[in-house]
Order: structure tokens, then C-alpha cells, then sequence
């Protein structure tokens, strides 16, 4: 069964500590996705790539930086965590140029930061 | 300005009903458009994707329809069950876009027995 792991179900972070948030896909795909989830706001785009080393912002980069060192992992970094930063956050990877695939979703991470 | 709206107001039917949940959009040429199921707590999963020379996809009890010149999709699930009941969410894809999905804030179905 093909997936998208994300590494935290929950995490609870302090006030400006640095978090990394991992994600892994075994699916091969190219793009990986950064989203997080707010009520109210919907999924808002935080990074995306679409091949290693590559990354492009996406809609609310700011606080956020990410890494892809292999094509399977796409890491996510609150650099200073601040609390508007709780949020629950949502990995997702795609096959370039199947986009009858749809995008294939982790379980989610709830941060919460204190 | 560019949007893309779902009903926000649950929508409660009785199961063996048909539900039909409405996906509008405003200044986009979209592509395709997908629909997603999102069960609370959880990630979103991928249901259907509709191009936009399709007027209608099936896939089991799902269909959605893609009406280009009202700028709408429907969504619809025949003989609703229980286990139906999720948010579900639609997304376009718009070339001009930077390839990004553009998502709707998606419409909660209850089926209730």
C-alpha cells in the first residue's frame, strides 16, 4: 500500500524553539507538498518541490523553511516556533505529469506551540 | 478577484439518498479539478479528477460533472451510506498558477441512518 509518513502525529514545541517536521513517501513521485490546515482558512500552500534539491515558497513561506536532500524525504522547518504557528500540518507527494493520480496525503502532524 | 467556493453550511441527507455537493469558481480556466474526502484528524484523500473537455466521471457511486461555461463542479455520491459522512473538498488546477492546486474550504456531508 503506497504512503506518505509523516514522522509526528502530535508535537507540542515551545515558543521559539527550531522544529523539524519529516515527511516520507515510497511512491517514487517527483513533487512533494508542504501544506498546513487551519478552520476557517482551508489548506494554504507553505513549500512545495518537485525535485531534490529543488524547492519553491508557496503561498505563506514566511517562518518556514524546507529541505530535500532525496527524492523520498521532504522536511519541513519552523525555524523559531511561535504560537500562530500551531497549526495542523499536512505532507503531500505526486507523480509528475499523472495528475489523474491526485496527491497522495500524509496522516498529518498537530503542532501545538506553547 | 480569483475563487473557488463550496458550500459552507453542512449538508445533512438520509442514507440511500443522493447527496450533491457544488464546487463554484471564479476567473480561473482550470484544467482539471479534483475532489478530495477528508475524515477529521486526518489527511485528505484523492476521489476524482475531472478535465475540463469532460462534462461528467463515474467512479462506483461517485460522479462529478464539470460545467465550464457555469465555472462549476458537482459532486455527487448515489445511495449514501454512513460511512459517507466526511468533509470533501475540491481542487483546481490552473496552468497559470505556478502548478499549484487552488483548494476550496470543502463542505461537511452528514448521512445519518
Amino acid at each position: 500500500d503506497v504512503k506518505v509518513t509523516q514522522s509526528s502525529r502530535y508535537l507540542v514545541k515551545r515558543t521559539g524553539e527550531k522544529v523539524f517536521l519529516e515527511c516520507v513517501q515510497d511512491m517514487d513521485h517527483e513533487n512533494m507538498f508542504w501544506y498546513r490546515q487551519d478552520p476557517g482558512l482551508g489548506l494554504r500552500l507553505i513549500y512545495f518541490s518537485y525535485d531534490v534539491k529543488m524547492k519553491e515558497k508557496g503561498d505563506i513561506p514566511e517562518g518556514y523553511s524546507v529541505s530535500r536532500e532525496k527524492k523520498e524525504r521532504f522536511s519541513l522547518i519552523l525555524e523559531s516556533a511561535s504560537t500562530n504557528q500551531t497549526s495542523m500540518y499536512l505532507c503531500a507527494s505526486s507523480p509528475f505529469g499523472r495528475e489523474s493520480y491526485g496527491y497522495t496525503f500524509g496522516s498529518g502532524t498537530r503542532l501545538t506551540v506553547v | 478577484s480569483q475563487k473557488i467556493e463550496q458550500n459552507s453550511e453542512a449538508l445533512n441527507i438520509q442514507e440511500g439518498k443522493t447527496a450533491t455537493l457544488t464546487c463554484n469558481y471564479t476567473n480561473y480556466s482550470p484544467a482539471y479539478l479534483q475532489w478530495y474526502r477528508q475524515d477529521p484528524g486526518r489527511g485528505p484523500v484523492f476521489l476524482l479528477l475531472i478535465r475540463e473537455n469532460e462534462k461528467e466521471k463515474r467512479k462506483e457511486r461517485l460522479k462529478v460533472t464539470f460545467d465550464t461555461t457555469l465555472k462549476q463542479s458537482l459532486f455527487h455520491i448515489t445511495a449514501s451510506q454512513p460511512a459517507d459522512s466526511a468533509t470533501y473538498l475540491c481542487a483546481l488546477y490552473n496552468a497559470g498558477n505556478n502548478r499549484k492546486l487552488i483548494w476550496g474550504l470543502g463542505t461537511s456531508l452528514a448521512v445519518n441512518p
